[in-house]
């Protein structure tokens, strides 16, 4: 069975860090690169950040570059996302999902979402 | 990185269709043929309904369809059901390896 499970979410102050997980079942993890994808209370979806396959390229959205970091362990069919310097407006549910296209393509369309997690960022 | 235009909400009956509109630019709806559509039902997680501008994933009812002219996208759904009742994203490549969604559109099924 086709599963991605993301944890990690939680409280956390303004400024302070988090790291999320997203552990991956019933793929061939390493063959295709993974996605985390956003979605604040009530909004709409926010794309955040791509890993390649072989975790040697990672590329961001604007609203994060310089404070999540994006890494996956292949060995362990794991991906993460370390966020820092967190603010108010990273509030929201957080997803792993997996991209559509095989090796060391793109295709940017999201074929299997996790559950999400929600990260809520407040004093 | 700005979201693509949707409009906020569109409805039907059941047994008519509805088409949703996603509007971009040049830099990312424009000037490539990776445009997908996600379903997303109230606390579910999205489900990807057509990729590509067009192509339809296994299991995806031939009632939905995609298409692309210029810098706008659309979604059709012919032959509302209930089911159909859901929040309807679009996103696109935008180019250097980012992606970008549109606002959302609710369809309600009268």
């Amino acid at each position: 069975q086709v599963q991605l499970v993301e944890s990690g979410g939680g409280v956390v102050q303004p400024g302070r860090s988090l790291r999320l997980s997203c552990a991956a079942s019933g793929i061939t993890f390493n063959n295709y690169a993974m996605h985390w994808v956003r979605q604040a209370p009530g909004k709409g979806l926010e794309w955040v950040a791509v890993i390649s396959s072989d975790g040697r390229n990672k590329y961001y959205g604007d609203s994060v570059k310089g404070r999540f970091t994006i890494s996956r362990d292949n060995s362990k069919n794991t991906l993460s996302l370390q966020m820092n310097s967190l603010r108010a407006e990273d509030t929201a549910v957080y997803y792993c999902a997996k991209d559509r296209a095989s090796g060391s393509y793109y295709a940017f369309a999201f074929d299997i979402w996790g559950q999400g997690t929600m990260v809520s960022v407040s004093s | 990185q700005s979201a693509l235009t949707q409009p906020r909400s569109v409805s039907g009956s059941p047994g008519q269709s509805v088409t949703i509109s996603c509007t971009g630019t040049s830099s990312d709806v424009g000037g490539y043929n990776y445009v997908s559509w996600y379903q997303q039902h109230p606390g579910k997680a999205p489900k990807l309904m057509i990729y590509d501008v067009s192509t339809r994933p296994s299991g995806v009812p031939d009632r939905f369809s995609g298409s692309k002219s210029g810098n706008t996208a659309s979604l059709t759904i012919s032959g509302l059901q209930a089911e159909d009742e859901a929040d309807y994203y679009c996103c696109s490549y935008a180019g250097s390896y980012t992606s970008v969604f549109g606002g959302g559109t609710k369809l309600t099924v009268l």
